[in-house]
């Protein structure tokens, strides 16, 4: 069975840093679309970035990136110039293709600080 | 575009009653997803729907259950409530069944069972 971990339970940023949330997965399939959703205290998930796997290219949205590492299991967020309204609690998920579910990890709370 | 809706926001029932949530998806997607935020679990895929059947489900009694209508709104019942199904009920959609659809979410439901 898939799985997914974050191993960050807390991270904290500066405002107009970078940081980097980490994520890895296990799974024995070859095709697979992974995700970044983020919390805030709204409860509202909202999604941040999308990666298919059969894409080498690592997926971006604005000051959101991602570091996919196939061999690795491996798919890190990074947020650059991290702006006070990115504080929330941000969840790494995993699309398995045969159901559609979404399996998601135990998330990080990010803070930032001004 | 109106994203995905959820009602009602807040619902408090006492063990043993029944629940009933309600979402309404993204005008033109086909499919309904339900997950359970429960503390201490984290976010559990609970049901999938699409074109008005039940497509998939996860490791949940048949206590809980649900339904799509003809307009993809979906109903979320659960039966015999109990403690431990306190939680954030997030309903997500997407434009159909293929796994390469992006799921949204809408804002959720919150249950106590008092």
């Amino acid at each position: 069975a898939q799985t997914v971990t974050q191993s960050q339970p807390e991270m904290s940023v500066q405002e107009a840093e970078t940081v980097t949330l980490s994520c890895t997965y296990d799974t024995s399939e070859s095709d697979y679309y992974l995700f970044w959703y983020k919390q805030p205290p709204s409860r509202q998930m909202i999604l941040v970035i999308r990666q298919e796997a059969y894409k080498q290219q690592n997926a971006t949205e604005n000051r959101f990136s991602v570091n996919f590492q196939k061999a690795a299991k491996s798919f890190s967020l990074k947020i650059s110039d991290s702006q006070l309204g990115d504080a929330a609690m941000y969840f790494c998920a995993y699309e398995e293709g045969a159901t559609n579910k979404l399996i998601f990890g135990t998330g990080t709370l990010l803070a930032v600080q001004p | 575009e109106a994203g995905v809706t959820q009602s009602p926001t807040h619902l408090i029932k006492t063990r043993g009653q029944q629940a009933t949530l309600r979402c309404s998806p993204i005008s033109g997607h086909t499919s309904v997803y339900w997950y359970q935020q429960a503390l201490g679990l984290g976010l559990q895929f609970l049901l999938w729907y699409d074109e008005g059947e039940e497509r998939n489900r996860g490791n949940f009694p048949p206590r809980f259950s649900g339904r799509q209508f003809p307009n993809y709104s979906s109903e979320l019942n659960v039966n015999a409530l109990e403690l431990e199904d306190s939680a954030l009920y997030l309903c997500a959609s997407s434009p159909g069944e293929r796994s390469t659809d992006t799921q949204y979410f809408g804002p959720g439901t919150r249950l106590t069972v008092l």
